[in-house]
This record gives structure tokens, sequence and C-alpha cells, in this order.
């Protein structure tokens, strides 16, 4: 059974009409990730989550946001795409303590028109 | 911050053993971690390493080095299911952030 789930697993949106993704997990993870993974390139940090504790990374632009209301769920909401913001958008999660893996939905494929 | 390199492309004969550099600079060290990845598919969990030294798992050899902030992937007895991406990830110590290197793509021929 999946233990991170993405909905969907592919996603339009209009340029500049906002869109939202969703990850819920099943494993009672502290820690939730969002990344952003263009083609051909690694996978990039956008922010995470230690419980409810917000970690946004530096260059992560204001056009993006997150909400993690409780445990198993959390979001990422693009306030205006762009068609630079195409990509596959990946939810991780793990366990708060060393020698955890983190473990990945199957992603979120964005295309903007 | 965690800069991390990895070489950007490896190829290799089926049968052959792949041998895949990781190195990293971070603040804080919790751990590194190795990941496959096929095209249009999410990461999937190779191997886990916080401790100096080798641990093996099948196929798939991974080595930690701390103190030269020094990493390797070994991949023996290749396949051609083994061609993917194989990314090397750091985790942070205070707050879990986990960052990824570009990741090096292994293709393996017959």
């Amino acid at each position: 059974d999946a233990m991170v789930i993405q909905n969907p697993r592919y996603q339009v949106t209009q340029f500049g009409k906002p869109v939202t993704l969703s990850c819920s997990q099943t494993l009672n993870h502290n820690v939730m990730y969002w990344y952003q993974q263009k083609s051909s390139q690694a996978p990039k940090l956008l922010f995470h989550y230690y419980d409810k504790d917000f970690n946004n990374e530096a260059d992560t632009p204001d056009n993006f946001q997150s909400r993690r209301p409780n445990t198993s769920f959390c979001f990422l909401d693009i306030r205006s795409p762009g068609l630079g913001d195409a990509a596959m958008y990946l939810c991780a999660t793990s366990v708060g303590v060393p020698s955890t893996e983190a473990f990945f939905g199957q992603g979120t494929r964005l295309t903007v028109v | 911050g965690q800069n991390i390199d990895q070489p950007t492309e490896m190829t290799a004969t089926e049968g052959a053993i792949v041998q895949i550099n990781c190195t990293y600079q971070t603040s804080g060290f919790n751990g590194l971690f190795w990941y496959q990845q096929h095209a249009g598919e999410a990461p999937t969990f190779l191997s886990y390493n916080v401790l100096d030294g080798l641990e093996e798992k099948g196929r798939f050899s991974s080595f930690l080095s701390r103190s030269k902030g020094y990493s390797y992937l070994l991949l023996k007895e290749l396949q051609m299911k083994d061609s993917a991406s194989y990314l090397c990830a750091v985790r942070d110590q205070s707050d879990y952030k986990l960052s990824f290197g570009a990741g090096t793509t292994v293709t393996v021929r017959a």
C-alpha cells in the first residue's frame, strides 16, 4: 500500500491561476519535504516541516507557499503559476531521528498552459 | 548550507562494476543517502551511511568517510535495468533538511 500519496499525479493549470498540490502520509512521520524537480535536474528543496516547525529555503520564490494542517497532510500552494514552474513536485517524509530514510510519493507533474 | 558534488554521467557495460563518487560540505552532518531514480519516477531509497565505512546490500554498496566529506556508491554485476540517475543526498543535523546532489546518470550498455 502506498505510504506517501500525492494527488493528483498530473495537474494542468493555466498561467496565473492558483493551484494546490496535496500530499498525505500514513507513516506518522515528523518531517515532510516538498521538492521541485525539472527535467534532468536534481530535486530542489522548496521547504520542509519538522512537526509544525516550517523551514523555508532562502531561494524559494514567494509564489510558493505551504500548509501542514496536521501530521498526515501537507499542501503546496502556487499562487500565480508561471511557465517556469512546470515541473515534477515531489513530497517526501521521514521520521525525525537519525538512520531513517526519506520516503517519496509518486510526484505530481505540473503543466502550465 | 550543503554543497554536494557528483559526476554528471557514467557509462558501463552489462556485468561490469561502476563507482559513483559524491563529495559534500555541510555545517552539520546527519547521514548520507543514495537514491535511484528512473526517468519520470520518484526516487527510491538505496542506502544510508552515518558512520564511516562500507555498507553492503546485495549488488549495491555504499562507503562513507566523514573526515573527507566523501562517499561512493558501488554497483556490481550491472544489469540493463540499472540504467538510471543516482542521487546523493545529505541530511543536516540541526533541522533534518535533506539536500540532493545533481545526480549521476548511469547508462548500462549491452
